[in-house]
């Protein structure tokens, strides 16, 4: 079964650019979550996804990232316009859905704001 | 709102030793708890989770937990560390339907001496 895949797995950009994420999930994982991990701290989620709708956005600070899910499969999380804080690794994650769903995770994005 | 503590960001120990990294939580209502670990590079990787079944639960590689409600502790536990087990953990919370959305700690780094 193949897992969670993410690209790129770096990128460098200067601050004020855009930058976009990708997240393929694991095959029939309806529910997709974009974690932010800043070195030395545990994973924050930034949005949830269950299929195509969002189930749980309240800390993506929406005034510079967006994220999407248009075919209840892939996902996308884009900022714009990024700043100098937003370097992290960015993680995206899975599961197939329940109470006590298992969350199968990418290997991220390290993302690096000059 | 729910909210891990993790003791100790740096945990080392001699190979053969007994490894303890520890996790209290904060819950107003019974919680689903995780420890996952994560290898440099990588994504996280689910170690093993309570969901209030037997309260001590066996994980992947040797590893255990035991949930104490009366000191709201999951501390994880292995009795003889390998050097293989060098990376660092996170110990994760979730409540409620949204059993999916966790709460993670800011992760403990264990090294390993030979």
């Amino acid at each position: 079964e193949a897992g969670v895949a993410q690209s790129p797995r770096y990128k460098i950009i200067e601050k004020r650019q855009s930058v976009a994420f990708w997240c393929n999930p694991i095959s029939g994982h309806a529910t997709l979550y974009w974690y932010q991990q800043i070195l030395g701290q545990g994973p924050k989620l930034l949005i949830q996804f269950q299929n195509n709708g969002v189930v749980d956005d309240s800390q993506l600070p929406k005034d510079r990232f967006s994220a999407e899910r248009l075919k209840g499969v892939d996902s996308t999380l884009k900022i714009q316009p990024a700043k100098l804080e937003d370097s992290a690794v960015y993680l995206c994650a899975s599961s197939f859905g329940g109470l006590s769903n298992e969350q199968f995770f990418g290997p991220g994005t390290r993302l690096t704001v000059l | 709102a729910q909210s891990v503590t993790q003791l100790g960001s740096h945990v080392s120990v001699s190979e053969g030793a007994l490894v303890l990294l520890r996790c209290n939580y904060s819950s107003s209502v019974p919680p689903y708890l995780f420890w996952y670990v994560q290898y440099p590079n990588q994504g996280l990787q689910l170690l093993l989770k309570y969901t209030s079944a037997a309260t001590l639960v066996k994980g992947i590689n040797g590893f255990e937990a035991e949930f104490k409600k009366s000191e709201t502790s999951f501390h994880l536990t292995k009795p003889s560390a390998h050097m293989s087990d060098a990376a660092e953990y996170f110990c994760a919370v979730s409540v409620g339907t949204n059993a999916g959305k966790s709460t993670f700690g800011d992760g403990t780094t264990l090294t390993v001496k030979p």
